[in-house]
Parts: C-alpha cells; structure tokens; sequence
C-alpha cells in the first residue's frame, strides 16, 4: 500500500518568513495530493490541493509543488503570520472516476510561527 | 450552512462497553469515511462507505462497526474488542462527479473518546 513520509515533525519561523514541509510516497500511482490544517480541538481543513498532471499550484500566500519523477510533493507558506500556527497533514491518494478515496496521511508538522 | 456535524465532542467510555459515534452530514455527499488520530500519528482510516448500504474496510477496522442505512448518516461503533479505544475520531465525507475528477474530503471537528 501507499506510504507517506513527512518532514520535519516540528517547525518553527519567525513571523514574515517562509516556511517549507515536504512529503514523500511510495505508490507511483498515486495522483492526488491534498493539504490539511488543523487547529487545536478541530478537525482538518483543506487548504490546497494538487493533482498530478500540474507541478505547481498557488493560492496567495500558500504554494505546492509537486515531483512526480522523485515522488516528493511540498507545501510552501510565504509571509507566515501567527494564525498559520496549527499542525499541517499532507496526503497522497489514486484518483478514479468516483473521486479519490482512501487517502493516506503524512504524520503531520506542528507550525509555530514566532512574533 | 452545510458540513459535518459529529457528536458527542467527548465521550467516555467503561471497559466492556460498546460506544457508538455519530456522524451526520448536509453535504449530499455520496462518500463517507472514519479515521482515528493519535498524537504524533498521522490520521489512520477505519471504515469508508461509497453509498448506501454499502462501506469497506480501512486499515484498522479490528474492534470496529459501522453502518450506512442512510445517506446523510455514517455511524460508528467502538466495541468492547478494541482493546485500545482512547483516540481522535473524525469523520469526513466527499462528493462525487460524474467525471474523472478528484473531490476533497471534508471533515467534521471530531469525537474526543477516552476510557475510564
């Protein structure tokens, strides 16, 4: 089955500097790849997603880039501010004609964004 | 407004009991699923349904049930035979097209179960 290695477990950045998490899979078939946020107490919110015929795709502040060949895909923060403090999932899944469905998740990185 | 409405937040469970979260959605989603999050994990899935009556296995369905009688409604229940039930439980649920297209799973907030 899939595997997705996440890296690193903890980060922390000054407020107004960037900030880059990266992931890696195993399943070559693997073609979609979303992002999660989570908040303390809350579940996971989706904030970018990518699918693997693009290799890269923005949202203001937020960016992912994705690798296919390596089969390692990131998620980029710019100008991080102290609401981006949260833990941040990647995921990596088959798309099909009914939509991806079993999505494996990284091991998250805990974002703290120093004032 | 439309989303996933898990309930209890917290629940607590006494060994040998059977406990049973609930997981409703207004999305008109086809797909349901359930995972379990523990710390420094990342989220492991349980059970999914594609549609009605009908769900699958995930990674780590031992000591686990669920059922989908209804389209809005993916229950589940933690039986006596998960021998280590303490966890984050959340479920999500995801469109359908009638395309080759790729549809985000949304989640609810969680049920937060420990035992006594």
């Amino acid at each position: 089955g899939e595997n997705v290695e996440q890296h690193p477990s903890t980060l922390s950045v000054q407020e107004g500097d960037s900030a880059v998490i990266k992931c890696t899979y195993s399943d070559s078939a693997s073609n979609y790849f979303p992002w999660y946020k989570q908040e303390l107490g809350k579940g996971p919110q989706l904030i970018i997603d990518i699918r693997s015929n693009v290799g890269e795709k923005k949202d203001q502040r937020i960016a992912v880039t994705l690798n296919k060949t390596a089969k390692h895909f990131s998620l980029h923060i710019t100008e991080t501010q102290p609401e981006d403090s949260a833990v941040y999932f990647c995921a990596a899944s088959r798309g099909s004609n009914f939509g991806n469905e079993k999505l494996t998740f990284g091991t998250g990185t805990r974002l703290t964004i120093i004032p | 407004d439309g989303g996933i409405t898990q309930s209890p937040k917290y629940l607590f469970r006494k060994e040998g009991q059977n406990v049973t979260l609930s997981c409703e959605q207004n999305l008109n989603h086809d797909a349901m699923y359930w995972y379990r999050q523990d710390p420094g994990q990342g989220l492991r899935l349980i059970y999914y349904s594609q549609i009605v009556n009908d769900f699958q296995k995930g990674d780590i369905a031992e000591g686990y049930s669920v059922s989908r009688e209804k389209k809005e409604s993916f229950p589940l229940t933690v039986t006596s035979a998960q021998k280590n039930p303490t966890a984050f439980y959340l479920c999500a649920s995801s469109g359908r097209t009638g395309s080759f297209a790729y549809q985000p799973q949304h989640f609810g907030d969680g049920t937060r179960l420990s035992i006594l």
